[in-house]
């Protein structure tokens, strides 16, 4: 069945590079997104790439997709304290519609 | 633009009770979703509608979940009963699923179940 995998937890300073590892197993994988959760809110999306992009750049953000690995990242750079939340990895199946979600990556941001 | 709406925020109950959740969708939004979040854990999908029509309910649990949207529009979930580990964050999406959009999912705050 489709999987998606996440480290648990990252711990980094403020204005230091994060980095948050995805791994996946659909092969039909058509988009993939990045969700930033806060605390008693919901999920927001805060960006995506399509499954034929290498990598993507949006600001302070860069998504690298390795489809061959089935490896997703994301890159927050100059992190800063308000970046501390829970970040989701999703996965949109090509063959059958569902979205499924990694179990969350909570990012700690020390002063 | 409206968000998803959802209601309400946060209830509490004891095993065996009932409850029900309701989810307005963003104008327009043709596909809404229920998905379940236990603390620590990723959203899991439960139901997805596409106007009034089930998509995909396999990961309900339909012993004591129920679903519907009729009118297309907005939507309930519905636990009866409830068991303790029934206890999480109900989630309620929409998305507008057209063709050549990126697929994007807009979230409700969620609805917050403690089962006692």
């Amino acid at each position: 069945g489709e999987d998606v995998e996440q480290s648990l937890f990252l711990s980094v300073r403020e204005g230091d590079s994060s980095v948050i590892n995805c791994t996946y197993t659909d092969s039909s994988s058509t988009y993939l997104y990045w969700y930033k959760q806060e605390p008693g809110a919901g999920l927001q999306l805060l960006t995506y790439i399509f499954s034929n992009m290498d990598m993507k750049q949006d600001q302070r953000l860069t998504v690298l997709l390795n489809k061959k690995d089935k490896h997703l990242s994301l890159r927050i750079a100059d992190t800063q304290t308000g970046d501390s939340a829970i970040y989701f990895c999703a996965v949109l199946s090509g063959n059958t519609g569902k979205l499924i979600f990694g179990q969350g990556t909570t990012l700690q941001v020390k002063p | 633009e409206a968000g998803v709406a959802q209601s309400p925020r946060y209830k509490i109950i004891e095993k065996r009770q009932s409850v029900a959740f309701w989810c307005n969708p963003i104008s327009g939004h043709a596909t809404l979703y229920w998905y379940q979040q236990i603390l620590g854990q990723g959203p899991k999908l439960l139901i997805q509608f596409q106007n009034n029509g089930v998509v995909d309910d396999s990961q309900l649990p339909k012993d004591r979940f129920s679903a519907e949207r009729l009118k297309g529009v907005d939507s309930t979930l519905k636990i009866q009963p409830a068991k303790l580990e029934d206890s999480a964050v109900y989630l309620c999406a929409s998305s507008s699923r057209l063709a050549g959009d990126n697929g994007e999912l807009f979230f409700g705050e969620g609805s917050r179940l403690t089962v006692l």
